[in-house]
């Protein structure tokens, strides 16, 4: 079954460090998300992609992270300069369709900031 | 934007019980999922149901899209189904899915 995958499972990383999480989404797919949790609370949104550019982002999602679909198969989030209130449980998904679709989560990439 | 709540925030049941959890959204939606978050912490999709009902198993998931809420049942639980669910609802107009508070469920042995 096609899946969405995510590498690192974890990252350690010092404050001040850049970061970038990869994802792989499932290949006929249209649609892609980067969606964060921090320990023990809800799932918030960060950013929606579609075409090669940003459809959507949330309050979150400010200049020190930037997404990219480098080419026909990943899609990467960096943090460009790492806090501590990074740390935290990062999810790509991806979905056929935007609004109207059905939404497929990665295994979600675990940072630590130090 | 969209409050997405559920309830209850906690649930503890013994094992073969019965269980139903509820998700309240406060405007129209055009869809809804259901997920189960792991203890690895992992979303697994449950359902995907912007309205109607739809069964897979011991789980079975009810929208009222005109009522705004969704109901999951849990029959015959099981120690694996400890975590937490979650539902997350899209709007008109948007790229993305707002997630509800979820539900944290232990079921003991």
């Amino acid at each position: 079954e096609p899946e969405v995958t995510q590498t690192p499972s974890h990252q350690v990383t010092q404050m001040g460090q850049e970061v970038i999480l990869r994802c792989v989404p499932i290949s006929n797919h249209l649609y892609f998300y980067w969606y964060r949790q921090i320990l023990g609370q809800k799932v918030e949104f960060l950013v929606s992609f579609y075409n090669n550019e940003i459809s959507e982002k949330s309050e979150i999602f400010d200049d020190q992270f930037s997404v990219e679909r480098p080419d026909g198969s990943n899609f990467t989030l960096k943090i460009r300069s790492t806090k501590l209130e990074d740390s935290a449980m990062y999810f790509c998904a991806s979905s056929v369709l935007g609004y109207t679709g059905e939404l497929f989560f990665g295994e979600g990439s675990r940072l630590t900031v130090l | 934007g969209i409050q997405v709540e559920q309830s209850p925030p906690d649930l503890i049941l013994q094992e073969g019980a019965n269980s139903t959890l509820r998700c309240n959204f406060s405007d129209s939606v055009n869809n809804l999922q259901w997920f189960h978050q792991n203890p690895w912490g992992q979303l697994i999709n449950l359902f995907y149901i912007p309205s109607g009902t739809k069964q897979n198993g011991r789980l079975s998931a009810t929208t009222v899209a005109t009522e705004r809420y969704s109901l999951l049942y849990i029959s015959s639980s099981q120690t694996t189904d400890s975590g937490v669910y979650f539902c997350a609802v899209s709007t008109s107009g948007t790229y993305k899915y707002i997630f509800g508070t979820g539900t944290r469920l232990k079921v003991l042995a």
